[in-house]
Formats: C-alpha cells, structure tokens, sequence
C-alpha cells in the first residue's frame, strides 16, 4: 500500500534554531498538510496545500512557520526559531482529492524537541 | 464552527469485553466522519470512515454509523483484543474547507488480559 513517508523520525534542537522537517506525500496525491500533536493533547491542524500554495493556514501556523515543496516528491515544513513550545509530533498528510471517499493518509510523524 | 466531542479516557476493559467509545459532532453542511487510531510509538491509521446519514463503517471488526440526527459518531466493537489498545480519535472533514481534518481530543483505550 502506497504511504506518506517522513523524516526525521525524531529531532532535538536548540530553542531559536531553525528545524526543516520533510516529507514525500503519496505520489499522485493533490492535497498536503501538517498537523501537530502536543504530547498528551489533541491533533491539531496546521497548514494545508494544494497547486503550490498554501489553501488554508491555522491560526498556530503563524509567521515562524513555513511550507514548501521544492520539487516534485518533497512537501516541507520549516520552523524558523523554535520555541519549547514548538515541542510536538508533527504529521505530514495527503488526499487524492476530496471526492467522497477519499482518505487523507498520515505519516508515521516527526517528533520534535526544543531544548 | 465545526467540532468534535469526544468520551474522556483512559477506558480500560478486559479482554472480550464490549466497546464503546462516543463521538459527537457539530458541523455546518455535510461532512464526512471518521475513525483513526494510534498504537503506541505510531502514527495515525485511518480504522473506518462515513460519507453520508446512516452509513456504516466497519473495519477489523470495529463499527460506527453515522448518525445525522444526534451528531453521532459512536465507535463500537463487540469483543477487545489486548491489541486494541490505543488511543482512538474521532475526526470529520467538511468538504468546503480544503479537506481538512477536524479531530477529537482522543480516547486511550487499555485491554487487560
């Protein structure tokens, strides 16, 4: 079966360093996005992407916040100076598109940590 | 705007024991509802999904039906495995918002043998 991959499985990181995360979404899918999960809290949205820009933003996705995708595989997220808040399991997702039926497959997560 | 409740947790059950974990919505238009869960150490995998009113989801014997007039949801499984142990999380995608996905807060769910 076909899978969202991401990497890296894990990352510690200064506070104010700047952390990309990557991932490859399914290969003909349309729509990209990253969610985030607090350690313990619920998975929340951040960023969804469609024809090369940004569709819809939450409002967690602020200025520090960017998303990318430089070729035709990689779907970027950077965070330019982390915070320890910015502590989290970050998911990458994707969607075919959004005929009925249709699922948004997640990847196996990014888990960051601010020290 | 659009939301989902979910049961607190921890639910904790004995193996075989029946299952059931709630999940009401609110929403505008029609969404889709689904279920995903996250085993430990894991990321989220899609368990079992509705598009419309009164469909039924099922999946590795697991069950939900979309309830549109009492925003339900409800997950459902008539005997747990010690390997059902997860954390569950109801979700729904209204299909005028790029697709995103709305969640739950999540319900762990810990089968004892």
């Amino acid at each position: 079966e076909p899978e969202v991959t991401q990497t890296p499985s894990h990352q510690v990181t200064q506070m104010g360093q700047e952390v990309i995360l990557r991932c490859v979404p399914i290969s003909n899918h349309l729509y990209f996005y990253w969610y985030r999960q607090i350690l313990g809290q619920k998975v929340e949205f951040l960023v969804s992407f469609y024809n090369n820009e940004i569709s819809e933003k939450s409002e967690i996705f602020d200025d520090q916040f960017s998303v990318e995708r430089p070729d035709g595989s990689n779907f970027t997220l950077k965070i330019r100076s982390t915070k320890l808040e910015d502590s989290a399991m970050y998911f990458c997702a994707s969607i075919l598109d959004g005929s009925s039926g249709n699922t948004i497959y997640f990847g196996e997560g990014s888990w960051l940590t601010v020290v | 705007g659009n939301s989902v409740t979910q049961m607190e947790g921890p639910v904790t059950l004995s193996e075989e024991a029946f299952l059931t974990i709630n999940c009401t919505y609110t929403a505008t238009g029609y969404p889709s509802l689904f279920w995903y869960v996250q085993y430990p150490g894991e990321g989220l995998q899609l368990l079992l999904k509705a598009t419309k009113a009164d469909d039924k989801g099922s999946n590795k014997g697991f069950e939900a039906t979309y309830r549109k007039e009492t925003t339900s949801f409800h997950l459902e499984k008539g005997s747990v495995q010690v390997s059902d142990s997860a954390v569950y999380f109801c979700a729904l995608m209204r299909p005028d918002s790029s697709y995103k996905l709305i969640f739950g807060s999540g319900t762990r769910l810990l089968v004892r043998p």
